[in-house]
């Protein structure tokens, strides 16, 4: 299974918003509603940001949104913040019943 | 809240089998609530999903490492084990456990274990 493609890096000023993308397959981001959204600090575990395309856990500050269309999720981060500059993965489920991992994007607050 | 504890060497020598395991608190490894998942960070570069178990040992594996992947849970301990076999350079990493509780994966991480590859 292949990789899910992110651009290497995305970057924005404070107070602006970013989007990130995820781009896939039918077989695993157009196929289901698996799609997952990380935060990486260097150093640091990920930290679930978003689950099941847009739902975001308890605790994740509601500037972080997800939407997918097609075989492209996103990531959206409004009201850029200093904290918010760190590595985002994507993840989804398969048509096989396994994970795929996006490549990763680093996130820089200018 | 669960939490997840990764222990293991922090050094294994090339040909042979990397061994971690995942202490899980907070929660039963038999619940039912949750797959255990095994993932991966070489030092610079991205996450590689290895696998997950459920706890009846249903077990599911990337296929470029289920050759020389074994995935096993004990109940008893609250606790599940990665084996990674004819382990190379290429197999020098962070380690991490997690959970997927449905569709929200992965929710829950360990802290993460570096294991060094080298003679």
């Amino acid at each position: 299974q292949s990789a899910l493609t992110q651009p290497a890096s995305v970057s924005g000023s404070p107070g602006q918003s970013i989007t990130i993308s995820c781009t896939g397959t039918s077989s695993d981001v157009g196929g289901y509603n698996y799609v997952s959204w990380y935060q990486q600090h260097p150093g640091k575990a990920p930290k679930l940001m978003i689950y099941e395309v847009s739902n975001r856990p308890s605790g994740v500050p509601d500037r972080f949104s997800g939407s997918k269309s097609g075989n492209t999720a996103s990531l959206t981060i409004s009201g850029l913040q200093a904290e918010d500059e760190a590595d985002y993965y994507c993840s989804s489920y398969t048509s096989s019943s396994l994970y795929v991992f996006g490549t990763g994007t680093k996130v820089t607050v200018l | 809240q669960v939490q997840l504890q990764e222990s293991g060497p922090g050094l294994v020598k090339p040909s042979q089998t990397l061994s971690l395991t995942c202490t899980v608190s907070g929660g039963s490894i038999s619940s039912g609530d949750y797959y255990w998942s095994w993932i991966r960070q070489p030092p610079g570069k991205g996450l590689e999903w290895i696998g997950y178990i459920y706890y009846s040992g249903s077990t599911y594996y990337n296929p470029s490492l289920k050759s020389r992947v074994t995935i096993s849970v004990d109940t008893s301990k609250n606790q599940f084990s990665l084996k990674l076999s004819s382990v190379t350079a290429a197999d020098t990493a962070v380690y991490y456990c997690a959970s997927c509780s449905g569709g929200s994966c992965f929710d829950y991480w360990g802290q993460g274990t570096l294991v060094t590859v080298s003679s």
